[in-house]
C-alpha cells in the first residue's frame, strides 16, 4: 500500500525559508524509474506543479519560481524534501508530495497535503 | 511551456446524467494527458492516464478520449460522489508540467 505524508511549519514569515518533508512507504525512491514530486495548490485555485526528483537524484524544477527551489531526497528513510528560499505571502498554499510512477510524468498516488500560511 | 485550457469552469448535471469536459493543449502532447478528481478537502487523486488508460479501481463510468489537441473527459451515468473538481495535466514534456484550470462538476 503506497501512502505518502507532508509535513512543514504550518506558518512562516516573508522572507523566510519553507522547509518541507513528505515521507513515503509502499516504495522506494531507489527503485529504477521512480519520482517524487511537489505540487501546490492556494486555497480554491488550480495545482501548479513545483519540482520533482528521480531516483537516480535528477531533479527538474518549475522554471516560474527561478533559483528558490531545492529538492532533495533521503532514499535510506524513505523521505523527499523540498526547500522554497525567501517566502512571500503567494506563496501561501496547500502543498502536496506524490508518487511518479517508474519513467511517468503523471502522479498516481498524492498525500493528504500540507497547508502553510506566509504571514507577518 | 505546454498550456492547457480546460473548460467549463463549472457545470451542473443531474444523476445520471452524463458529462463532458474539455482541455485543449497548446501543441501536440501525443496523448501524454491524465485527469484527476479532487473531492472538496481532499487530494487530487488520478482517474486516466495516456489520454484513456484507466488507473486501477476507477469506475469505467469515466473515460477518456482525444482529438487532435483537444482532450476529453466523459463521465457516464452520474453519480453523488462524482461531484468534485477536475483537473488535466499534460505529461509530455518539462520542465514545467502543467495542469488545467479545473472544472467543478455539481450534481443537481
Amino acid at each position: 500500500q503506497v501512502t505518502l505524508k507532508e509535513s512543514g511549519p504550518g506558518i512562516l514569515q516573508p522572507s523566510q525559508t519553507l522547509s518541507l518533508t513528505c515521507t513515503f512507504s509502499g516504495f522506494s525512491l531507489s527503485t529504477y524509474g521512480m519520482g517524487v514530486g511537489w505540487i501546490r495548490q492556494p486555497s480554491g485555485k488550480g495545482l501548479e506543479w513545483l519540482a520533482n526528483i528521480w531516483w537516480d537524484d535528477d531533479k527538474y524544477y518549475n522554471p516560474s519560481l527561478k533559483n528558490r527551489l531545492t529538492i532533495s531526497k533521503d532514499t535510506s528513510n524513505n523521505q523527499a524534501f523540498l526547500k522554497i528560499t525567501n517566502v512571500d505571502t503567494a506563496d501561501t498554499a496547500t502543498y502536496y508530495c506524490a508518487r511518479m510512477r517508474p519513467w511517468e510524468l503523471y502522479f498516481d498516488y498524492w498525500g493528504q497535503g500540507v497547508m502553510v500560511t506566509v504571514s507577518s | 511551456d505546454i498550456q492547457m485550457t480546460q473548460s467549463p469552469a463549472s457545470l451542473s448535471a443531474s444523476l445520471g446524467e452524463t458529462v463532458t469536459i474539455e482541455c485543449l493543449a497548446s501543441e501536440d502532447i501525443y496523448s501524454n494527458l491524465a485527469w484527476y478528481q479532487q473531492k472538496p478537502g481532499k487530494s487530487p487523486q488520478l482517474l486516466i492516464y495516456d489520454a484513456s488508460s484507466l488507473q486501477d479501481g476507477v469506475p469505467s463510468r469515466f473515460s477518456g478520449s482525444e482529438s487532435g489537441t483537444q482532450y476529453s473527459l466523459e463521465i457516464n451515468s452520474l453519480q453523488s460522489e462524482d461531484a468534485a473538481t477536475y483537473f488535466c495535466q499534460q505529461h509530455h514534456d518539462y520542465p514545467p508540467l502543467t495542469f488545467g484550470s479545473g472544472t467543478k462538476l455539481e450534481i443537481k
